[in-house]
């Protein structure tokens, strides 16, 4: 599977937009861009995913550069709520491909 | 939609006694997963179901654990002798199909600690 890498962490201020890197250079045609978080004490929560397109649903944004190597979790207004450790992963297509947890970023949104 | 559920929440063992934790996916997912999480780390990938039949369990101890998916809907993991090493939280999650396309949901996490 590809390897992601992302800063270990980093804050954000509440209201404002919060944006989230990752590098995923190695990643190849057949694979997606998986985001999840995980608040203290809870199960990874599913944010978003995309393989070549930006994505938006009720929770962020993902940006996907064109040539795939990069992608920006964008989390529009940070709330206090948002203070979790985000993990960016790349998951093959097809059956059987499961998700590999890396290090993650541990957001911090300070009022 | 009821989320996946997990029990117990929480357990402590001495070392050597087993313990048993027990998952519910959400309904109609044919996709079963166990992670354990260590303190600090982000989760690893136990064993996959797909049904009741495995379809990865190559980072599963089978030294001392064991999972089960019989009627290919709950799942049961077991760890007998637990060791120091294996204080952690024990996530199962669910998705619909084998496909990446298809999201995995998570449950609660069972936190397990031996002393």
């Amino acid at each position: 599977d590809a390897k992601t890498t992302q800063p270990p962490s980093m804050d954000c201020a509440e209201g404002r937009a919060a944006n989230l890197p990752c590098n995923h250079s190695t990643i190849s045609g057949n694979e997606y861009v998986y985001w999840y978080r995980q608040i203290h004490s809870q199960g990874p929560q599913y944010i978003i995913h995309g393989l070549k397109n930006n994505e938006t649903n009720e929770m962020a944004s993902l940006i996907i550069t064109e040539d795939r190597k990069s992608s920006t979790l964008i989390l529009p207004h940070a709330t206090l709520r948002d203070t979790a450790v985000y993990y960016c992963i790349v998951r093959p297509l097809g059956a059987g491909n499961k998700l590999t947890f890396g290090g993650g970023t541990r957001v911090l949104v300070k009022p | 939609e009821a989320g996946v559920a997990q029990s117990p929440r929480y357990k402590i063992i001495e070392k050597r006694q087993s313990v048993a934790f027990w998952c519910n996916p959400i309904s109609g997912h044919a996709t079963l997963y166990w992670y354990q999480q260590i303190l600090g780390q982000g989760p690893k990938l136990l064993i996959q179901f797909q049904n009741n039949g495995v379809v990865d369990d190559s980072q599963l101890p089978k030294d001392r654990f064991s999972a089960e998916r019989l009627k290919g809907v709950d799942s049961t993991l077991k760890i007998q002798p637990a060791k120091l090493e294996d204080s952690a939280v024990y996530l199962c999650a669910s998705s619909l199909g084998e496909s990446s396309g298809n999201t995995i949901y998570f449950g609660e996490g069972s936190w397990l600690t031996v002393v």
